[in-house]
Order: structure tokens, then C-alpha cells, then sequence
């Protein structure tokens, strides 16, 4: 049983490009979250997709956008990138937890850098 | 709005003595209150977990104790051991809800040896 894989781990980037972000699921899990943690600080919810439909959102604007697909991998999406948005993007897959709530199995993050 | 505070932000212990760390939240909603541990370039793993039904849980050297009417829970670590030595997060959630799982801004325990 594979466990959660990012890619890619590390990442530099220059303010207003866009960046993309892959995640591999859990074999099983149809659940997928993405969070962002910036240094210090505790992971913050960006979205989650439940059997490839977003289901969920926090308080992140348009320009973080996600999608998830057949195989339940999924990737995050972020235009017009700001020197805030450096931070540890960390996915996260579960089960069936588009009903309920449980466990989270995080993957070890993709480390975005923007200058 | 933080809506899950947790303290101490960094906490020292000896080898051998009990770590504490406090949460405390807002949302009377939220029915499910985990504990995440995270090394270093390490993604954050699940330690423990409860829901507001019951007032402790234990598991090994870990225990929650939640104080529902006081809307706070609390992580202890007995017979604390350098290789706890990690941040740990608090966290909540309430099923159904449109946004997940909120973290606390994390502890960072170093267990002395």
C-alpha cells in the first residue's frame, strides 16, 4: 500500500506566475484535501474534492483553484502567484470522507518558494 | 478569527516528564477533535483522536482529555521521550461542514534527555 506522494518537493517561483501541484492518493481513497502551511504556523484548508467534485472550500480566493481526477489523484492550481503564497502546500487523502470526518493521511508537502 | 487557539506555542520537557498541551475553540459545532503530530520535512501524521461524547481517551502514552461545557481539550504526554520531540497540532471539525479540519497554530515539544 502506497501512501500519499507530492510532487514536486521543492519549488521557486517569481510573483505572478503560475504554479501547479500533484498529488498521488492513498490506493483507496477517494477523498482528497489540500492545505497550506506557512512557516510556523498551523496547516490552513484550501479545498477538498470527494469523488472528483469539490466539496468544501476555506477562505482562499479564485486564483487557488483544483482539480481531481478518475484515479482520485489531483492536482492544485495557483495563478498569479504572490509572495504570500509561499508556504508548504500539503495534500491529504481519506475515504469516503466527503460524509463524514477521520483520519487525514498527509502526504510530505511541496515547498513553494515566490520571490 | 482563530478558531482554534492552542498554547503553549513551544514547550520544553525532561526526558521521562509529562508534556501538556491545551486547546481551546469557538465553534460549539465542532464534534471531531484530533491531534496531529509533524517531524520535520515531515507531513503532519495523526496521533490521537476524540469526539464529545466521551471526556478521555488513551491510547499508549497519549491522552485527550476534553472539557465539552468549557470548550477546550487538552494533549498529554506521560513518560515523554526525546523521539517526541515534534510540533504537534490540535484540531477540529464538523462533519457535514463546508470547511474542513482547522488547525491550531502548533506546539513545538522538545523532550530533553
Amino acid at each position: 500500500e502506497t501512501g500519499v506522494t507530492q510532487s514536486p518537493t521543492h519549488l521557486i517561483k517569481t510573483r505572478g506566475q503560475q504554479v501547479t501541484l500533484r498529488c498521488s492518493s492513498q490506493s483507496g481513497h477517494n477523498t482528497v484535501s489540500w492545505y497550506q502551511q506557512a512557516l510556523g504556523q498551523g496547516p490552513q484548508f484550501i479545498f477538498q474534492y470527494y469523488r472528483e467534485e469539490e466539496n468544501g472550500r476555506g477562505n482562499f480566493p479564485p486564483r487557488f483553484s483544483g482539480l481531481q481526477f478518475p484515479n482520485y489523484s489531483s492536482e492544485l492550481n495557483v495563478n498569479a502567484l504572490e509572495l504570500d503564497d509561499s508556504a508548504l502546500y500539503l495534500c491529504a487523502s481519506s475515504l469516503d470522507r466527503g460524509m463524514s470526518t477521520g483520519e487525514l493521511f498527509f502526504g510530505e508537502g511541496s515547498r513553494l518558494t515566490v520571490l | 478569527q482563530q478558531q482554534v487557539k492552542q498554547s503553549p506555542q513551544s514547550l520544553i520537557v525532561q526526558k521521562g516528564g509529562i508534556s501538556i498541551i491545551n486547546c481551546a475553540y469557538e465553534n460549539t459545532a465542532f464534534d471531531y477533535f484530533p491531534w496531529y503530530q509533524q517531524f520535520p520535512g515531515k507531513g503532519p501524521a495523526l496521533l490521537i483522536a476524540i469526539r464529545p461524547d466521551v471526556s478521555e481517551k488513551k491510547e499508549g502514552r497519549f491522552t485527550i482529555s476534553f472539557n465539552k461545557s468549557a470548550k477546550q481539550f487538552s494533549l498529554h504526554i506521560m513518560d515523554s521521550q526525546p523521539g517526541d520531540s515534534a510540533t504537534y497540532f490540535c484540531a477540529a471539525e464538523t462533519q457535514g461542514g463546508s470547511e474542513k479540519l482547522v488547525f491550531g497554530k502548533g506546539t513545538k515539544l522538545t523532550v530533553n534527555p
